[in-house]
């Protein structure tokens, strides 16, 4: 199975700060990596696509990139509501399979 | 308005089996595919299973091959997944969620989530 590790595991950062998550696969896996963001209590919500899609309805300061094994999802100016934790998956080899997860707290 | 509304989760024994539903609404359900993932208490994210919008290809994780079976009706606009030989390791929230695409692999994505069914395995 593809192994996703995500770094750091958790953060704590000011609103307004530039935020930086990153997502290493086992394997390469092309553009087939995707982030999502939770919210104690809730579901899951699809951030970013096949690693830079924004999908309808999610602001512009999320933003992906990366290719191969390495991948980013970059946060330009954190907001209040942004405090979560963000899961990348692969979906180019199957089991399809999640990172640990990165939670960004409030400093 | 997208929708996924689960049902069944319930507390089962080990060993026993149960069955997950979800009923969809707000768009053309047999043009997607849809997944079952699962999280433990205060853990991370697993997909469980998947399955193509024609109902005709699905997948399982390595951990419940053999044991959960997916299928869905189009008739109904609703998503199962039966799950058998119930473990401990088994006990989760189980969200049905939507594809982006029409194809569970390669290159979907977990478009629209639903709440989730609690599972809890104990005797």
């Amino acid at each position: 199975d593809i192994q996703m590790t995500q770094s750091p595991s958790s953060l704590s950062a000011s609103v307004g700060d530039r935020v930086t998550i990153t997502c290493r696969a086992s394997d390469s896996i092309s553009n087939s990596l995707n982030w999502y963001q939770q919210k104690p209590g809730k579901a899951p919500k699809l951030l970013i696509y096949a690693t830079s899609g924004l999908r309808s309805g999610v602001p512009s300061r999320f933003s992906g990139s990366g290719s191969g094994t390495d991948f980013t999802l970059t946060i330009s100016s954190l907001q209040p509501e942004d405090f979560a934790t963000y899961f990348c998956q692969q979906s180019y080899f199957t089991p399809l399979t999640f990172g640990g997860g990165t939670k960004v707290e409030i400093k | 308005e997208v929708q996924l509304v689960e049902s069944g989760g319930n507390l089962v024994q080990p060993g026993r089996s149960l069955r997950l539903s979800c009923v969809a609404s707000g768009f053309t359900f047999d043009d997607y595919a849809m997944h079952w993932v699962r999280q433990p208490p205060g853990k991370g994210l697993e997909w469980v299973s998947g399955i193509n919008g024609n109902g005709v290809g699905v997948g399982y994780a390595d951990s419940v091959e053999g044991r959960f079976t997916v299928s869905r009706d189009s008739a109904k606009n609703s998503l199962y997944l039966r799950m058998s030989s119930l473990t401990n390791d088994d006990m989760a929230i189980y969200y049905c969620v939507k594809g982006v695409g029409s194809t569970w692999y390669p290159d979907d994505a977990f478009d629209i989530w639903g709440q989730g069914a609690k599972v809890t395995v104990s005797s």
